[in-house]
């Protein structure tokens, strides 16, 4: 089975914190997404991720940065946490099949829901 | 990618069927339909997808429009665990963007 694992569930950070979520999936896929999750606005995607060192800004990257050094590997980071970032945090990955429409499911991770006081 | 329209909320009978509409009239020739759903607490799930000609699996079927620019995904006999946020997604890269979803309520 693929699994996308998040490095926390709940986490807890002051204002002005620099926070690190992090995400891992073992499916060797290309790409990988952040997105966050708040009532009535759905998944918004902040950024993801093609390959290795790539990066691409997804509606919302202001406030946050990402890094992907390893394949596997998917890190968001918030510089400088505000208490409008409080929200719940969902990585996903999905191969990279080239082809539009050949079934390219998006696995996610369980969550990280962030609360910034 | 384009943009889609989906109810808020609907309610579903128990064994019925539930029938889930979204409007995605900006779509483009080469954009597909995807279907997600997220059950609380937990990351969304894909069900299906198509692009001009109906879709089955095990899970639902997918009906899009002759001119594509609505489709319905069919849940043919609803059970309690259906309950769920469903979301209508139209795109043609790898990225995704998902709306804010119908939330589907299965009642016994």
């Amino acid at each position: 089975d693929v699994k996308v694992t998040q490095s926390s569930r709940y986490l807890v950070k002051r204002t002005g914190e620099k926070v690190f979520l992090e995400c891992v999936q073992d499916m060797d896929h290309e790409n990988m997404f952040w997105y966050r999750q708040d009532p009535g606005l759905g998944l918004r995607l902040i950024y993801f991720s093609y390959d290795v060192k790539m990066k691409e800004k997804g509606d919302i990257p202001e406030g946050y940065s990402v890094s992907r050094e390893k394949k596997e590997r998917f890190s968001l980071i918030l510089e400088s946490a505000s208490t409008n970032q409080t929200s719940m945090y969902l990585c996903a990955s999905s191969s990279d099949l080239g082809l539009a429409g050949v079934k390219n499911e998006q696995y996610f991770g369980p969550g990280t829901r962030l609360t910034v006081t | 990618d384009a943009k889609t329209t989906q109810p808020p909320s609907m309610d579903c009978a128990e064994g019925r069927a539930a029938n889930l509409p979204c409007n995605h009239s900006t779509i483009s020739g080469n954009e597909y339909v995807y279907w997600y759903r997220q059950i609380h607490s937990q990351g969304p799930q894909y069900i299906i997808h198509g692009l001009k000609n109906n879709e089955t699996n095990e899970m639902a079927s997918l009906i899009i429009t002759e001119d594509r620019k609505s489709s319905t995904l069919i849940l043919p006999h609803a059970t309690l665990r259906d309950t769920a946020v469903y979301y209508c997604i139209v795109r043609v890269n790898n990225d995704m963007r998902f709306g804010a979803g119908t939330r589907l309520t299965v009642k016994p």
